[in-house]
């Protein structure tokens, strides 16, 4: 199965960007890679994904290396809110046999 | 997205007993799952809860101790059995949805004295 490894911990400057590292050097071809985040123990929010493309949406950007064994999560403008742990996963199996592995996260601060 | 519902949000159990936790979707939905968090840590996935048949459990988690029923698309239960203080984490249960996305719902907080 792929595994995730991240940093433990990182800070970042309130509006600068946050850029989160992920290694998951033992991913199969057709395996997704999906980011999610956790604040307070809320159930965690998804952020984004993508298979070999860069992603972008209304919160994030996801850069996939060209051999697709590692990511970077980027939140362009850092906010206090965005204070939170983010989770790298990749996403196992195939339609309907779904499952999504957890790692053990980044504990992002945002500072003032 | 899906709209994910849990019941309840937070018990404190004694020891030896037991607690459902239920899962309410509002959309029918394929593929729902459980994970266990424990303090201080990551997401554990315990099972994918099958709808009309067994639920499939992770290594190191038995039916015994976590059953589970799927009686329909949008409903799920997690019974924690026999509880112990070690059993002291926050469950929480998850969709799919049609575009492939996992959405988790707010979570249950169990404590066991």
């Amino acid at each position: 199965d792929a595994k995730t490894t991240q940093p433990p911990s990182m800070d970042c400057a309130e509006g600068r960007a946050a850029n989160l590292p992920c290694n998951h050097s033992t991913i199969s071809g057709n395996e997704y890679v999906y980011w999610y985040r956790q604040i307070h123990s809320q159930g965690p929010q998804y952020i984004i994904h993508g298979l070999k493309n860069n992603e972008t949406n209304e919160m994030a950007s996801l850069i996939i290396t060209e051999d697709r064994k590692s990511s970077t999560l980027i939140l362009p403008h850092a906010t206090l809110r965005d204070t939170a742990v983010y989770y790298c996963i990749v996403r196992l199996g195939a339609s309907g046999t779904y499952k999504y592995i957890f790692g053990t996260g980044t504990r992002l601060k945002v500072l003032a | 997205s899906a709209v994910i519902s849990q019941k309840p949000s937070r018990d404190i159990c004694q020891r030896g007993t037991s607690l459902t936790i239920q899962c309410q979707v509002d959309s029918q939905v394929t593929m729902m799952f459980w994970y266990r968090q424990q303090p201080g840590q990551s997401l554990t996935l315990i099972a994918t809860a099958n709808q009309g048949s067994e639920a499939t459990y992770e290594s190191g988690f038995v039916i015994d101790k976590f059953p589970i029923s799927r009686p329909n698309l949008t409903f799920s239960t997690l019974t924690v059995s026999n509880l112990s203080p070690e059993d002291s984490s926050i469950y929480l249960c998850s969709v799919v949805s049609v575009l492939d996305t996992q959405y988790f719902g707010p979570g249950t907080r169990l404590t066991v004295l």
